[in-house]
């Protein structure tokens, strides 16, 4: 297992177009997270998904946005009608639930240019 | 509304010498912090992390302290060496609260001079 995958690293694209953007999370990892860093910010939560099961939507994410892992396995994360706020490092995590402790692995981002 | 604190953005730490990187929090909920590092174009990944149940927790070079009391975590490292230059983000997470996700401050730079 080589970790986790992100696809693609780096995307420009002009205002009002839609972008995609693929994890492939650790095999048996059952958790995955997307999460959105800006410049001189730490990451911010976007969502989570349990299994197949979102289980959880951050207020960050407009409505403009959607995510799915429809087998429990990889996942994406599409932005509609991007804007240029949207620009950021989007960045996948996953994990397997053991417990209290909750060790998130990440991926190495994608990072979205919006012109 | 910040719930996660790293209140210094940079640290220029000489090598060999101890390096020590401070995080606060506010939500007493909290009881799992952990340190992530991260080096220009990759993502963050795992340090070190500690319970709520400990004060203490070490691992090589890396020692993570925590003050419930005073809401405060700190991340020794010791000697530090070159390749310890890179982001350092505190994070905490609230088992069974919600996503479990991590909410993470805005990190810490550290620089080791040689």
């Amino acid at each position: 297992d080589t970790g986790v995958s992100q696809n693609p690293r780096h995307k420009i694209t002009k205002r009002g177009q839609n972008v995609t953007f693929r994890c492939d999370p650790i095999s048996e990892h059952n958790r995955l997270y997307w999460y959105r860093q800006t410049l001189g910010q730490g990451p911010e939560f976007l969502t989570y998904f349990q299994n197949e099961a979102q289980l959880e939507k951050s207020r960050l994410l407009s409505d403009r946005f959607s995510a799915e892992r429809p087998k429990g396995s990889f996942s994406t994360l599409e932005i509609q009608r991007t804007e240029q706020g949207d620009s950021a490092m989007y960045l996948c995590a996953s994990s397997l639930e053991q417990g209290r402790a909750n060790v998130l692995t990440f991926g190495a981002g994608s990072r979205l240019t919006v012109l | 509304d910040q719930q996660v604190k790293q209140n210094s953005p940079s640290l220029s730490v000489q090598e060999g010498r101890i390096s020590i990187l401070n995080c606060d929090y506010t939500n007493s909920m909290f009881d799992y912090f952990l340190w992530y590092k991260k080096y220009p174009a990759e993502g963050p990944t795992f340090l070190i992390s500690i319970s709520s149940i400990k004060d203490k927790n070490e691992d090589g070079r890396f020692t993570v302290f925590l003050n419930k009391s005073a809401k405060h975590l700190s991340l020794h490292i010791v000697p530090s060496q070159p390749g310890d230059s890179a982001v350092y983000f505190c994070a905490a997470s609230v088992y069974g609260g919600g996503a479990d996700g991590l909410t993470f401050g805005k990190g810490t730079h550290l620089i080791i001079q040689p």
